[in-house]
């Protein structure tokens, strides 16, 4: 069964805490992507990655930065966490390719005192 | 200018009835895939279904379908024979040509009464 699986499924951290999220998938994607999902507001792209060491900003990225050093995994870091951070992450992978839907993460939902 | 839009913020539907679920978008691209998502309260999203750009006829799949009109930019999804199960977020996306990201709407919260 493939899978997009994230480390955590809960976090409680303390203001100016530094945060990883982590997110691995086994499908051999190339295209790897962090959401951030508020009620109200969708899902807005923080980061993407199409291909190891390569990033490419979305469109919320102040806050954050990622890594990815090996194709399965994209790390999502948060070098000081605030309270406006608080929030449910998504990790999605997806082929490249115009038809490739994308696969999801059961998502991570931080909260950040 | 917002890529997708889905103006339903909330819907309601009385089980065994169909629903549509309205989806405009906004691209230049000659080449694009449309998708619809769902979200369960327990969080996961669950593709539903997918159409290209090229596609001549609207896609289906069970109970799902993509009403595509293409000149009006929309891509409605339709659920026929509601069920309780069905009651979820509903997310329309956009994929742009072989581009690597995906746009999302804001999504509908749909309910289905028993």
């Amino acid at each position: 069964d493939v899978k997009v699986t994230q480390s955590s499924r809960y976090l409680v951290k303390r203001t100016g805490e530094k945060v990883f999220l982590e997110c691995v998938q086994d499908m051999d994607h190339e295209n790897m992507f962090w959401y951030r999902q508020d009620p109200g507001l969708g899902l807005r792209l923080i980061y993407f990655s199409y291909d190891v060491k390569m990033k490419e900003k979305g469109d919320i990225p102040e806050g954050y930065s990622v890594s990815r050093e090996k194709k399965e995994r994209f790390s999502l870091i948060l070098e000081s966490a605030s309270t406006n951070q608080t929030s449910m992450y998504l990790c999605a992978s997806s082929h490249l390719g115009s038809t490739g839907e994308l696969f999801f993460g059961e998502g991570s939902r931080l909260t950040v005192l | 200018a917002q890529k997708i839009t889905q103006t339903q913020p909330g819907m309601f539907v009385q089980e065994k009835e169909a629903v549509t679920l309205d989806c405009t978008y906004d691209t230049s691209d000659p080449s694009y895939g449309l998708f619809w998502y769902k979200q369960p309260s327990s969080g996961e999203m669950i593709f539903l279904i997918y159409q290209g750009s090229y596609d001549q006829q609207n896609a289906t799949e069970g109970r799902y379908s993509l009403n595509f009109q293409k000149a009006r930019k929309s891509a409605n999804l339709v659920i026929s024979a509601s069920q309780l199960g069905d009651s979820a977020m509903y997310f329309c996306a956009m994929r742009e040509g072989k581009g690597n990201q995906f746009y999302f709407g804001t999504g509908t919260s749909l309910t289905v009464i028993p």
